[in-house]
């Protein structure tokens, strides 16, 4: 059963640079998957980010498309969200998710990690 | 952009009752649809997928209907870990976009 666990800075000051990181244990980050970033402010509801495939294309939120980059490190089995000129709407719990590749066909996000908050204040 | 609408915000329910909650997307999504839940402090678990395909483990009172725009979740008869809050989520093939609606609280009646 693969697992994933986010990790990084609890605390980022508005206008920096959020970097989070999603460990992938117990598959290979290279398998049939896109990988996925998925964010929830306090009280509020989910958000999709992005997610990348090993090979290295991406797909992005529109909204947020000008300040995020997602990473894929194939040697150490993990994959990395940046999100860049953070302010205080970025403050959320943030998910890493696994979408199993379907062409034209959706499954959903079957596989979650069990998510990291990040709090942007000064 | 596909926005995806649910209803009713919250939903009040007593155990052993039927629960319908309701999704709408702003253009066809075909059957690209999901729905999970999510309790208090945990990460959502997937439910639904494909409009109607129950995910791993799924206990079977959850079922989902629906193609197109409108879908549709229905929880046969609540048990007191059902309680939560539901989320769908649309697939876009083209441009490749998921969008999730604003969620419905299961609350207790």
């Amino acid at each position: 059963q693969v697992q994933l666990q986010e990790s990084g800075p609890g605390l980022v000051k508005p206008s920096g640079t959020l970097s989070l990181t999603c460990a992938v244990s117990g598959g290979s980050i290279s398998s049939s998957n896109w990988w996925s970033w998925v964010r929830q402010p306090p009280g509020k509801g989910l958000e999709w980010i992005g997610e990348i495939y090993h090979s290295g294309s991406t797909n992005y939120n529109p909204s947020l498309k000008s300040r995020v980059t997602i990473s894929v490190d194939k040697s150490k089995n993990q994959f990395s969200l940046k999100l860049t000129s953070v302010t205080a709407a970025d403050t959320a719990v943030y998910y890493c998710a696994i979408r199993p590749l379907g062409g034209v066909s959706f499954y959903g996000m079957h596989v979650w990690g069990q998510g990291t908050t990040v709090t942007v204040s000064s | 952009e596909i926005v995806m609408t649910q209803s009713p915000a919250t939903l009040s329910v007593s155990p052993g009752e039927r629960a319908t909650l309701s999704c709408r997307a702003s253009q066809s999504v075909s059957s690209n649809l999901a729905w999970y839940q999510q309790k208090r402090g945990q990460a959502p678990r997937l439910l639904i997928y494909g409009a109607s395909t129950r995910a791993t483990g799924i206990p079977a009172r959850f079922s989902g209907s629906g193609s197109g725009t409108e879908f549709t979740l229905t929880i046969s008869s609540l048990q007191s870990e059902d309680f939560a809050v539901y989320y769908c989520q649309q697939y876009n093939n083209w441009p490749p976009v998921l969008t999730f609606g604003g969620g419905t609280k299961v609350e207790i009646k």
